[in-house]
């Protein structure tokens, strides 16, 4: 199994509301990620964690809040947020984050999130 | 700090045309990847580069290092509208990639 799965597909949501993204990979992999991408633009990298503790937090607004409750889940709390955080929104995964030339990533399909 | 440069960032050709994508830097990176990601969808990877002046294949695509580990290219012949995507080519930084801007290509048939 090589997949990294995101759910939900799509989200609408009001400035408002609480809502959570979710990821999942069964590969084995201790790193997982979190990416922002905007329309024709490359990935934004948001937060990494490896064995299951918050490796790198790209000065991210505190409305995003991650959780890895495990080293195959990794979640997205979202609260209060902007229209500008209207996003296709990237969870990853690789063997273990410590970075290395072999290092590679694979990514789910996105979560595409609209802000009311 | 590292900086990718990605050209062109637009590419619109017929099928059957050959193309280069560049992806250029002052820096020197441990290894370069190609991504091609299509709408709605993440990212995929196509190849990772690691030693200078390396030439790998993939059907028709070619991908190669350059000498110095700075730049690398992506060309594709004889293209299809199955290539159509964003090319994205991302450098192994000291602690993240380092992402390129992206080339989206599409393929007229």
């Amino acid at each position: 199994d090589t997949e990294v799965t995101q759910t939900p597909k799509h989200l609408v949501m009001g400035m408002t509301n609480k809502k959570s993204l979710k990821c999942e990979q069964h590969m084995g992999h201790r790193a997982m990620y979190w990416y922002k991408q905007k329309a024709k633009k490359p990935p934004e990298l948001m937060f990494v964690y490896s064995y299951e503790k918050l490796s790198i937090n790209e000065s991210v607004p505190s409305r995003f809040s991650p959780e890895c409750p495990n080293s195959s889940l990794l979640n997205l709390h979202l609260h209060a947020l902007q229209p500008e955080d209207s996003a296709l929104y990237l969870c990853a995964s690789s063997q273990d984050g410590r970075g290395g030339s072999e290092e590679k990533l694979f990514f789910g399909s996105g979560t595409q999130l609209s802000v009311l | 700090t590292q900086l990718l440069e990605q050209s062109p960032q637009f590419l619109s050709i017929q099928e059957g045309e050959n193309l280069t994508v560049y992806c250029n830097s002052s820096s020197v990176f441990s290894s370069l990847q190609w991504y091609r990601q299509e709408p709605g969808e993440g990212p995929v990877l196509l190849v990772t580069v690691v030693t200078g002046g390396e030439v790998k294949k993939l059907k028709r695509l070619t991908f190669q290092f350059g000498d110095a580990r700075k730049d690398s290219s992506l060309h594709i012949t004889a293209a299809q509208p199955g290539d159509t995507g964003l090319y994205l080519c991302a450098g192994a930084g000291n602690y993240q990639l380092i992402w390129g801007a992206g080339t989206k290509l599409i393929i007229k048939p």
